[in-house]
């Protein structure tokens, strides 16, 4: 399995609060992707990065941001969580664009 | 209409059947193709990659019919362990992958 870790992977906050989410790889891969995973809509993708602080909007990027300072590490911040924000978010990697990516175990966030 | 479409299942079928499950796509652009399976509460998994001149992996065979925008996954002598959700992911030069809501397999003894 990929070197990916999650943290946290449970959080339950309320509505207003920021929440940030953090990504972790040990496979030095160029590429990192935050993706939200709700019932009916599959996987939707958030914000990537393709390297040290570049990164890029995705189709769901309304109300998230991200950093990526370090190669391995790649951070989503909900600003100000709401209700809406509830899903599970799962980071990906790959060493390209368009080549398989690899997911971490996910986190399931609840925002009351 | 969504960019990967996929039936939502659930398929049950019985041990050592055969089930086969589509996707269609429409990008007629589109470059590179993948099969994804996902458990219950878990991340998703590459399967397989999708090749234009089909590929297998033993039980898992994948194919690709660029003519009529789809793909399919052919899953022969079913265990009870392929019980899981489908991905069909599909990427497009110059964007990102577009990942299909999934299938629903159920498999039973």
């Amino acid at each position: 399995d990929a070197g990916i870790t999650q943290s946290p992977r449970h959080k339950v906050t309320e509505t207003g609060t920021p929440v940030t989410l953090r990504c972790h790889q040990t496979e030095n891969h160029r590429y990192m992707y935050w993706y939200r995973q709700d019932p009916g809509h599959g996987l939707r993708l958030i914000h990537y990065s393709y390297g040290v602080k570049d990164t890029d909007k995705g189709e769901v990027s309304d109300g998230y941001s991200v950093s990526r300072s370090k190669t391995e590490d790649f951070l989503l911040t909900l600003e100000s969580a709401t209700s809406s924000q509830t899903s599970v978010y799962f980071c990906a990697i790959s060493e390209s664009n368009g080549v398989p990516q690899y997911f971490g175990p996910g986190t399931r966030l609840t925002v009351t | 209409r969504k960019e990967v479409e996929q039936d939502p299942g659930p398929f049950n079928v019985p041990e050592g059947a055969t089930v086969a499950f589509n996707c269609t796509y429409s990008n007629s652009a589109s470059q590179s193709f993948f099969w994804y399976r996902q458990d219950c509460r878990k991340e998703p998994k590459l399967l397989m990659s999708v090749y234009s001149s089909g590929n297998e992996d033993g039980r898992f065979t994948a194919q690709l019919n660029r003519a009529s925008q789809y793909i399919s996954l052919l899953i022969r002598d079913s265990k009870l362990s392929d019980s899981a959700t489908y991905l069909c992911v599909v990427y497009s030069y110059g964007n990102k992958l577009v990942f299909g809501a999934g299938t629903i397999l159920r498999v039973k003894s």
